[in-house]
């Protein structure tokens, strides 16, 4: 089984709707991550989150939320979705531990379309 | 804040050849970290190699290998004896060292698509 999954893997949805992406991962690390991939751009950081009472904007959080349910659930909301937050979303989780210990996993994706 | 660039859209090789994807990088730190994504048309985002800025020598993993220039802030991996599953975009990325905040997280570059044909 997968360490990191997220929920949907593809989505299609319409301009105004209220969307949520979740991600569970199993492999114990406190710290989880949401990234926005757009073509020629990159990943860019939306929210980071080291513990379940410690969430952080990263970059570009306009227009999205999140919530940390739980150790091993990191959840990302599109309150009104609009077309410019048609992209793929990465989850990605890193352990709390020393220098060595900086590695992010990434989950599988979510390619959500807005129209 | 740190910026990664990728000067190359797009690279291409022939099977069994060595290619080589530049990154540059800009940053005021000294202590940080260095890394290769892959991300093959199944979309998963794979890491390929880890340079630590502390460690003067060049990290290598089987056919993979960066040349890791700090002064210069370049970091380019070599891919030897190019395979088909090679085919795929690669993201170079920045992370410091440093403890606290938004620190943690990873800055990438715009990524390069790699072409190997056979």
């Amino acid at each position: 089984d997968a360490d990191v999954t997220q929920t949907p893997r593809n989505r299609i949805t319409k301009t105004g709707k209220r969307i949520m992406l979740e991600c569970s991962q199993t492999k114990g690390h406190d710290r989880m991550y949401w990234y926005r991939q757009d073509p020629g751009l990159g990943l860019r950081l939306i929210y980071y989150s080291f513990d379940v009472k410690d969430i952080n904007k990263g970059e570009i959080s306009d227009g999205y939320s999140v919530s940390r349910q739980a150790q091993a659930k990191f959840s990302l909301s599109l309150e009104s979705a609009i077309p410019n937050q048609t992209a793929l979303y990465f989850c990605a989780t890193s352990d709390l531990g020393g220098r060595f210990y900086n590695e992010q996993f990434f989950g599988p994706g979510t390619r959500l379309t807005v129209l | 804040a740190q910026t990664v660039t990728q000067s190359q859209p797009e690279m291409s090789v022939q099977e069994a050849e060595t290619v080589t994807l530049s990154c540059t990088y800009d940053t005021s730190e000294s202590d940080y970290y260095l890394f290769w994504y892959k991300q093959p048309p199944s979309r998963q985002m794979i890491l390929v190699i880890r340079q630590e800025a502390y460690k003067q020598q060049n990290a290598t993993e089987n056919r993979f290998s960066v040349n890791f220039q700090k002064a210069a802030k370049s970091f380019s991996l070599k891919i030897s004896d190019s395979q088909l599953g090679d085919a795929a975009m690669y993201f170079c990325a920045y992370r410091s060292a440093r403890g606290g905040g938004s620190n943690y997280k990873l800055t990438f570059g715009k990524g390069t698509l790699l072409t190997v044909n056979p």
